[in-house]
């Protein structure tokens, strides 16, 4: 089975950079797609197709995929970004999710 | 705007079968696949399957023994049966859409998600 590996924690202080990194053997071989899920919440879409921001997105949010790393970058972070992040992927016909990481603002 | 919701009892007893249903308003049932993924209690998502707009259907193979996802009972729902269930399979249980348009491809996303039905097993 395709494996997705994120770090379980990342803190970041307000207004700096966060970086989120989802690795998987080969991974930029294929599209990530990233989702957000707030504390009580279902999840939702951030970034699909390694780089592209749906509607309503702030521009803050970035993706890309490179290697075996997926990584997914927010700018100037704020409060209201405090979240889980999953990173997901297909292992052909099969769907997987990272583990994944806990942002926390400080 | 596109909406999902699920619905279905909130307690199943152990050996038994879970059962949900997933209500889609503002997009045509037979134009997207669609995916179940469950998130046990604190833990992370796992993908249950799909069934896409033709009705093929794809499985975790972790899960394919128990998982039966088909289109019904009503027009535009499409439902989840989980059998011989233990206390593993309490969590949330969501239902998403795929995007883009048609059938399902290693490329797809989801957006949107339903809100999520807690499902407990327990006797």
């Amino acid at each position: 089975s395709y494996d997705l590996t994120q770090p379980p924690s990342v803190s970041v202080s307000p207004g700096q950079t966060a970086t989120i990194t989802c690795s998987g053997d080969k991974l930029g071989e294929i599209y990530t797609s990233w989702y957000q899920q707030k504390a009580g919440q279902s999840p939702i879409l951030v970034i699909h197709q390694d780089s592209k921001r749906p509607s309503g997105i702030p521009e803050r949010f970035s993706g890309s995929n490179f290697g075996n790393t997926a990584t997914l970058t927010i700018s100037e972070t704020q409060a209201m970004d405090e979240a889980d992040y999953y990173c997901q992927a297909w292992d052909t016909t099969t769907v997987v999710f990272g583990g994944g990481t806990k942002l926390t603002v400080l | 705007q596109v909406q999902l919701q699920e619905s279905g009892p909130g307690l199943v007893k152990p050996s038994g079968t879970l059962s949900l249903t997933c209500t889609v308003s503002g997009a045509s049932i037979n134009s997207f696949s669609w995916s179940w993924i469950r998130q046990s209690p604190g833990k992370g998502l796992e993908w249950i399957g799909y069934i896409d707009y033709r009705g093929s259907t794809n499985y975790n193979p972790s899960l394919k023994s128990r998982v039966t996802i088909s289109i019904g009972p009503s027009k535009n729902q499409f439902s989840l049966n989980l059998t011989s269930v233990t206390a593993a399979d309490t969590a949330v249980y969501y239902c998403a859409r795929h995007l883009p348009v048609g059938a399902a491809r290693p490329t797809n996303w989801f957006d949107p998600w339903g809100q999520g039905a807690l499902v407990t097993v327990s006797s």
